[in-house]
């Protein structure tokens, strides 16, 4: 079954107490991306990337990283939380060929104490 | 800078009323358009998308959306709206000279229908 898929689903944690949130897809697509969901702010892009090694800065991308060392795979790093960072994460991916049409993974839902 | 508009935050209607909810882009170059719908604990579903060519574009579910150049606008439609279409609706734009995967989303419309 073709899917992006996000582990943890949930995940509470303390300031300052680094963490990964890891993102994979199946269906061999070059673009992928980081988003985060706020009530009120709808969708709104950290990270995203063209393809392995190519990584580009969303319009929310403070006190994030990521990395694209394989096409499947694309982890964001927080590696200093704050509790502004608790947000609602999905991660999305889409081919070359219709990079607009993303595939949105089932979310996690993070809480930084 | 481009940004969306979504007009109303929260939309409640009953079973078989009619539904439009409008976006709005600040963009005047040429953009793809997109509609998703994310239902309840569920994450974001494609419902429809526009990139060229006829401007009423169809999508799942009965849902269409029509793209007004002049207007800068991408509305959503369903002329009878269903107890099962109750989600949140964001609509989201891709300016094509910005970098490729780069969606600009707005804040969402929440549609609660009423059986």
């Amino acid at each position: 079954e073709a899917q992006v898929t996000q582990n943890p689903r949930y995940l509470i944690t303390v300031t300052g107490k680094k963490l990964t949130v890891t993102c994979s897809q199946n269906m061999n697509h070059e673009y992928m991306s980081w988003y985060r969901q706020d009530p009120g702010l709808g969708l709104r892009q950290i990270y995203y990337s063209m393809n392995v090694e190519v990584t580009d800065k969303g319009d929310v991308p403070e006190g994030y990283k990521v990395s694209r060392k394989e096409k499947r795979n694309f982890p964001l790093i927080l590696e200093s939380p704050s509790p502004n960072q608790t947000s609602l994460y999905f991660c999305a991916s889409s081919s070359r060929q219709a990079y607009n049409e993303q595939f949105f993974g089932p979310g996690t839902r993070l809480t930084v104490l | 800078a481009q940004s969306v508009s979504q007009h109303n935050h929260h939309v409640i209607l009953s079973e078989a009323a009619s539904l439009e909810l409008g976006c709005n882009y600040s963009y005047g170059g040429t953009v793809n358009l997109f509609w998703y719908v994310q239902y309840p604990g569920q994450h974001l579903q494609l419902l429809l998308k526009y990139f060229s060519g006829d401007p009423l574009v169809k999508g799942i579910k009965g849902f269409e959306a029509e793209f007004i150049k002049n207007k800068f606008s991408f509305n959503l439609r369903k002329p009878s709206v269903q107890w099962s279409d109750t989600a949140e609706y964001f609509c989201a734009v891709n300016a094509l000279v910005r970098s490729q995967g780069n969606l600009i989303f707005g804040k969402g419309t929440k549609l609660s229908v009423k059986p």
